[in-house]
């Protein structure tokens, strides 16, 4: 069956613009979680989304939104970017939250200039 | 927030050997861990997941083994492969996320 797929893979934006990013999960699965990396900073955890509601939520200000839709498709919004965005945004989906079942996506690569 | 660390930023290895990757992590209310795997250009795929009523569990080469006493976890690959280059990062589940370690940088020398 087809993994997780984020669109897009690669992006530049400038500072002060927003974006928008795409996650599709495993069909069947409707836990949706999202990450953003850094080198700096590893992995750090920014929401989850379950049937369509947010579940929980990471430290980060409010700049960065997502959303969830009836067929389990997610999308993640930051508004106003800055530079420090500029990261590898991960998306892992799961049937219903557990972690053992998770599969991530390759991530969308965020550049802010 | 919480501190996952990992003891070396990067790990040679020969094929064959046996491969050691250490995490620190700061909460000691911390109740699940995980091992990932991360090759360049992909997202990370679970290794190996360990309660934290367990110290140690095992699974297919690979063993996880936790110390709770000094808040420490250790991934052990056995008969370390090629393929088995990639950044292995820890995580710790405390409250109602995982907090993340940077990673460590396994390179497997043929």
């Amino acid at each position: 069956k087809a993994g997780v797929t984020q669109t897009p893979r690669y992006l530049i934006k400038t500072r002060g613009q927003q974006v928008t990013l795409s996650c599709s999960p495993i069909s069947g699965h409707r836990s949706v979680s999202w990450y953003q990396q850094t080198p700096g900073q590893g992995l750090q955890f920014l929401f989850e989304y379950f049937s369509e509601t947010q579940r929980n939520k990471g430290n980060f200000p409010g700049r960065f939104s997502g959303r969830q839709f009836s067929n389990s498709r997610s999308e993640m919004n930051v508004s106003t970017l800055e530079l420090g965005d500029s990261a590898l945004y991960l998306c892992a989906s799961s049937l219903s939250g557990v972690w053992t079942e998770a599969f991530f996506g390759q991530g969308t690569r965020l550049t802010v200039v | 927030g919480e501190s996952v660390g990992l003891h070396l930023p990067t790990l040679s290895v020969q094929e064959g050997d046996n491969s050691i990757i250490n995490c620190a992590y700061s909460n000691s209310a911390s109740d699940y861990f995980i091992w990932y795997k991360q090759e360049s250009g992909k997202g990370p795929q679970f290794i190996i997941d360990i309660r934290s009523n367990m110290d140690k569990r095992q699974g297919q080469r690979v063993t996880v083994l936790l110390n709770k006493t000094v808040k420490h976890l250790s991934l052990q690959i056995a008969a370390t492969q090629p393929g088995d280059s990639a950044v292995y990062f820890c995580a710790e589940f405390l409250g109602n996320q995982f907090y993340f370690g940077t990673g460590t940088s396994l390179t497997v020398i043929p």
